[in-house]
């Protein structure tokens, strides 16, 4: 298994621009998640989704949009990139039902490094 | 989720235990104690978990106190690839919706040194 990955490894943006982060894992797991890490901080939940077809918004949604078309991927766009939105986005998945793992255990991608200048 | 409190920073030396405490004094009877790292620029990752009683496994021992209201994180034989900021995240035991997503706090920034 692949786990979870996540493509572009880096970007930059200039304002204004938009984009999409991608996000897949090939673990079958139903919940899938976008989180961001600005420096010298935890993690916040931007959007989750418990299954294909199924979203939510997390603590911090604003300028984010996902979808869910298939259990495997989870984009994440930026509709029109802002200065604040630099950060290093992380995607991370679980699965309630996984024969291994604890059902809360997440596994995460090794994110996206964004620039908006 | 019950709020944790770590020390921001401890240092290691190589070959020696990390021992990383942890406080939960307000944990619920149904919630989990969850250890996750972060090694500088990858993905936070999975260590251990527990309810009650201690816990070993392959990376790492979890010691939670009979009252759970703190726990400490024992990495038996630390590395220098052991370095990484360590949290430590309460949860109940099966959420749904928003409450799956992990609550990081600040860590503890673990240096093991040379």
């Amino acid at each position: 298994n692949a786990g979870v990955t996540q493509t572009p490894k880096f970007q930059v943006l200039k304002t204004g621009q938009s984009m999409t982060l991608q996000c897949a894992q090939d673990m079958n797991h139903e919940y899938m998640s976008w989180y961001r890490q600005d420096p010298g901080m935890g993690l916040r939940l931007i959007h989750y989704s418990v299954g294909a077809g199924i979203t939510d918004q997390g603590e911090v949604p604003n300028g984010y949009n996902v979808s869910r078309s298939t259990t495997e991927d989870f984009p994440l766009r930026l509709l029109s990139a802002a200065p604040s939105q630099t950060s290093v986005y992380f995607c991370a998945s679980s699965s309630q039902t996984s024969g291994r793992a604890h059902p809360h255990e997440q596994f995460f991608g090794p994110g996206t490094r964004l620039t908006v200048l | 989720d019950a709020k944790t409190t770590q020390p921001p920073s401890m240092d290691c030396a190589e070959g020696r235990a990390a021992n990383l405490p942890c406080n939960h004094s307000t944990i619920s009877g149904n919630e989990y104690v969850y250890w996750y790292r972060q090694i500088h620029s990858q993905g936070p990752q999975y260590i251990i978990h527990g309810l009650k009683n201690n816990e070993t496994n392959e990376m790492a021992s979890l010691i939670i106190t009979e009252d759970r209201k703190s726990s400490t994180l024992i990495l038996p034989h630390a590395t220098l690839r052991d370095t990484a900021v360590y949290y430590c995240i309460v949860r109940v035991a099966r959420p749904s919706g928003s409450a799956r997503q992990l609550t990081f706090g600040s860590g503890t920034q673990l240096t093991v040194l040379p």
